[in-house]
């Protein structure tokens, strides 16, 4: 069983659509971070989320987590062919052994 | 841009063989990471390192091993390459927990395929 599931696997929009992508977990987290991968590379850290309930934003991106601490959102808008890549949520679980761990990611394609 | 270099970036090599793939880091970060990653797994961890000559098994260390004698370098190898270890390897690094979190860093990657 993945301890962080992501929904959903794969995206594939247009140009200026807005999206969300989701993060959930039945376990409590200490904080949560987001990445996003562009093919050949490796993971590019985006965002930290640590207090329940908090909002980040980034430009067209923003990061939501949840109040409870077990889940995350991460909403673009009006997206671009930039932002194509794959997504990534990673997270310490609260009182677990503090290495992170990673979900499997939601693959994202936005097309001009 | 965090100063990680993995190499080589690119090798191709046999079963059986022994593989050792290289992570150097210049920012001085305590905690040091191998990961796998593979369609339909997402990335795995392999082993770790909490400092020099400290390390500890990840998920799926079965088939490999780790060595760091200084902070900047942290070795994977592979004692016998198998082809179920064809995939993209990563290395990460971390300061460790700062205010609650730990925010990783990671190299550029080194595509491994065992023929």
């Amino acid at each position: 069983t993945q301890l962080l599931e992501q929904s959903p696997q794969f995206l594939s929009i247009q140009e200026g659509e807005n999206l969300t992508v989701y993060c959930n977990s039945s376990s409590v987290f200490s904080s949560l971070q987001w990445y996003r991968q562009e093919p050949g590379e490796g993971p590019v850290l985006l965002v930290t989320v640590v207090t329940g309930g908090e909002v980040k934003k980034l430009k067209r991106l923003t990061f939501q987590f949840g109040d409870a601490r077990k889940d995350s959102s991460l909403h673009i808008t009006a997206a671009q062919p930039g932002d194509t890549g794959l997504y990534l949520c990673a997270g310490e679980e609260a009182g677990g052994s503090y290495i992170p761990t990673f979900g499997r990611g939601t693959s994202l394609i936005v097309h001009p | 841009d965090a100063g990680i270099t993995q190499s080589p970036r690119h090798k191709v090599t046999e079963t059986g063989t022994p593989v050792t793939l290289r992570c150097h880091q210049t920012e001085n970060h305590r905690y040091m990471y191998w990961y796998r990653q593979d369609p339909g797994h997402g990335l795995r961890l392999i082993h770790y390192s909490y400092g020099v000559k400290d390390t500890d098994k990840g998920e799926v260390s079965d088939g490999y091993s780790v060595s760091r004698s200084k902070t900047e370098d942290f070795l994977l190898t592979l004692e016998s390459a198998t082809s179920s270890q064809t995939s993209v390897y990563f290395c990460a690094i971390s300061e460790g927990r700062t205010d609650f979190y730990y925010e990783q860093y990671f190299g550029p990657g080194t595509r491994l395929t065992v023929t």
